[in-house]
């Protein structure tokens, strides 16, 4: 299995501009996160799908931010318009099904974002 | 409010040196607790902890659980270079999971 897929890798964008980020996650696993990254805030769980449903997006930082999740293989992060702050490394991290307890998520290479 | 926190933030060691790094806790519904290792790229996962008492290890590493006093530690024995890196600590709710800032790591030789 490849892992989690990112894209792009690297991204340098302008203030005011739509920004996309995509992810594939591991076959076969349900559930689905999307963090962000930066030196002050550490590792934030920004939102997480289970069988392509949002479950909690509650970490998500306003009403620019936006995440679907339209079939098991794929999901965005959409930033409509984009600012400064929200540069950051965005990851995607999936996990398979699990019971009660929890289970080891799996993170993508992530997508590094710079908004000029 | 759920949170975690990690000490030190950061440490450095000369290899050989054995290290054991600290992750704190106070949730209202813990499931799991999960320590993640960090160079420079994604996390990759270390251990998942859900029993009091019960040590998990691998190789170097080993990390235990207390859920009465709310705390984990990771131990890493005879220190690697390979070994530097920020050690993160993350613990599952019923509905989110919760990462602390890390443990930056470094092992000279």
């Amino acid at each position: 299995d490849a892992g989690v897929i990112q894209s792009p890798r690297h991204e340098v964008t302008e203030m005011g501009q739509e920004v996309t980020l995509r992810c594939k996650p591991i076959s076969g696993h349900d559930y689905l996160f999307w963090y962000r990254q930066t030196m002050m805030r550490g590792l934030e769980l920004l939102i997480y799908f289970n069988n392509n449903v949002p479950i909690d997006d509650s970490g998500m930082p306003e009403d620019r931010f936006s995440a679907k999740m339209p079939n098991a293989s794929f999901s965005t992060l959409k930033i409509q318009p984009s600012e400064p702050r929200d540069s950051a490394v965005y990851f995607c991290a999936s996990r398979a099904p699990s019971g009660p307890q929890g289970g080891e998520q799996f993170f993508g290479p992530g997508t590094r974002l710079t908004v000029l | 409010e759920d949170k975690v926190v990690q000490s030190p933030l950061s440490l450095v060691v000369h290899e050989g040196d054995t290290v054991t790094l600290n992750c704190s806790y106070e949730v209202t519904n813990f499931r799991s607790l999960l320590w993640y290792k960090q160079e420079k790229k994604a996390p990759t996962f270390l251990f998942m902890l859900t029993s009091s008492g019960i040590e998990k290890k691998s190789g170097r590493l080993s990390s235990i659980l207390d859920k009465k006093e709310l705390f984990s530690i990771l131990n890493i024995t005879a220190t690697q270079t390979g070994d530097s890196a920020v050690y993160l600590c993350a613990f599952h709710t019923g509905n989110q999971f919760y990462f602390g800032t890390g443990t930056s790591l470094t092992v000279i030789p």
